[in-house]
Parts: structure tokens; C-alpha cells; sequence
């Protein structure tokens, strides 16, 4: 069956500009999850959903950063008057359900964002 | 204070041994659980291995397996018989409480294997 799809694969933005990500997760996870990961760093936690709301966005960097999800499906994380510290890779990640003791986050390909 | 430490930034390995890759953690909820993800060069996550904070065994699968020292804190990695695909960054992450699903990870050790 079909993963987890991110688009843009890459995304060439300017300093200033808006930019939106997209993740479509895997059918039926009802749990999706973002995370940055910058060159040569591990993934840093930003957002996560159950179904259409956001129970944790600490990790959102600023307020520049957005996300939104619908109809319990696609994802758009929205980063406002990009800066050149929001150039990585964003990983969309999504999982069958949320809590209990074991629950495998399916990651998708990511989008590589470069900011100039 | 750091949640996941992962102290070897690269490791290196010949074809067909075993290879430990450390881990440990810090926190204080008694339910946690704890991951390990595999990075090769194309930049995909994929999952390896989970040991559960009340799992009474190591976790195992296939030539993966983890030693898990509770009281120490640590969660490190054991891959057997290492192959050249095995080549890749290698994360630990953990998930607090269950409440939420959020991974905390580490910064990664970058294993090479060698003929």
C-alpha cells in the first residue's frame, strides 16, 4: 500500500517569501506528526495531530510556523517570512493511533527546504 | 538537560561483526518507550526496533537487537553479523508517557561498514 507522500520533494525559496509543505498521510492513520531535521542533526519535534486538531505544537520554532490538518487526511505546515535557519528537512511522519505502549511512526521521504 | 544521548558520532565496523551502538535517556515518567530508526543516504526513517519501558526482555528482531539497562538508562543497539547495507545514521528516540506519540530524538551515530 501506499506511505506517506510529502510535496515538494524540494523546495528553493528567498528570505521573506511564504512557503507550504504538504503531507499526505498513510490512509486510516489517525495520528500525523512533523518534524524538522537540520543538516547533520537529529529530528526535532514540531507538531502533532489527532485527527483534525493539534493537541502539542511546543515545538513549533516561532510563530511564523503553521500547520493545519483536514478531513483527518492531508497536512500543511506553513512557515511565514522564511528565514535562512528554516533551510532542512522537513519529515512528516504518521501512526495508526495515539498513546498506548507501542505505536510505529511511518516517516515519509521528507521535503528539503532551502531558504537564500 | 539532554532527553536522548547518543555520545558516538560515527562508528566504524568490519563486514560480519557486531556493532553496539550507545543510547541513553533521561527522564522520569515510568512509562516510556523507546526507538530505534535507521537513516541511510536517501534520507528515509525506518523503524528498526522498539523496547517498551515494562517490556521484561530485550527487544529483538532479526540481526537487531537492543540491550535494555533500565536502571542505567540505556538503550543501545546491537546489530550481528554487520553488512555493507547497514551503512547509515542510526537514531534513538523516545516517547514520553502515553499521551502522546511525540519522538524525542537523538543526534545520531553514523556507522560505515567496511569490507
Amino acid at each position: 500500500g501506499a506511505g506517506v507522500s510529502q510535496s515538494p520533494s524540494n523546495k528553493v525559496t528567498e528570505k521573506g517569501k511564504d512557503v507550504e509543505l504538504r503531507c499526505d498521510p498513510i490512509s486510516g492513520h489517525t495520528a500525523l506528526y512533523w518534524y524538522r531535521q537540520r543538516l547533520g542533526q537529529g529530528l526535532e519535534f514540531l507538531i502533532y495531530f489527532q485527527g483534525n486538531s493539534a493537541p502539542d505544537k511546543s515545538g513549533l520554532p516561532s510563530d511564523r510556523f503553521s500547520a493545519e490538518r483536514t478531513g483527518e487526511s492531508v497536512s500543511t505546515l506553513t512557515i511565514q517570512r522564511t528565514q535562512q535557519e528554516d533551510s532542512a528537512v522537513y519529515l512528516c511522519a504518521s501512526s495508526l493511533l495515539l498513546g498506548g505502549a507501542y505505536n510505529e511512526q511511518f516517516f515519509g521521504p521528507g521535503t528539503r527546504l532551502t531558504v537564500l | 538537560a539532554q532527553k536522548i544521548t547518543q555520545t558516538q558520532p560515527g562508528m566504524f565496523v568490519q563486514e560480519k561483526e557486531a556493532v553496539t551502538l550507545d543510547c541513553t535517556y533521561d527522564t522520569s515518567d515510568p512509562s516510556y518507550g523507546l526507538f530505534w530508526y535507521k537513516q541511510p543516504s536517501s534520507g528515509e526513517m525506518i523503524f528498526l526496533i522498539y523496547q517498551g519501558s515494562y517490556d521484561q526482555q530485550n527487544a529483538t528482531e532479526g540481526r537487531y537487537s537492543l540491550n535494555f539497562q533500565k536502571a542505567r538508562k540505556s538503550a543501545n543497539l546491537v546489530i550481528s553479523a554487520s553488512q555493507l547495507g547497514d551503512s547509515a545514521m542510526y537514531f534513538c528516540a523516545m516517547r514520553e508517557g502515553q499521551k502522546t506519540d511525540k519522538l524525542i530524538f537523538g543526534t545520531g551515530t553514523r556507522l560505515q561498514v567496511f569490507p
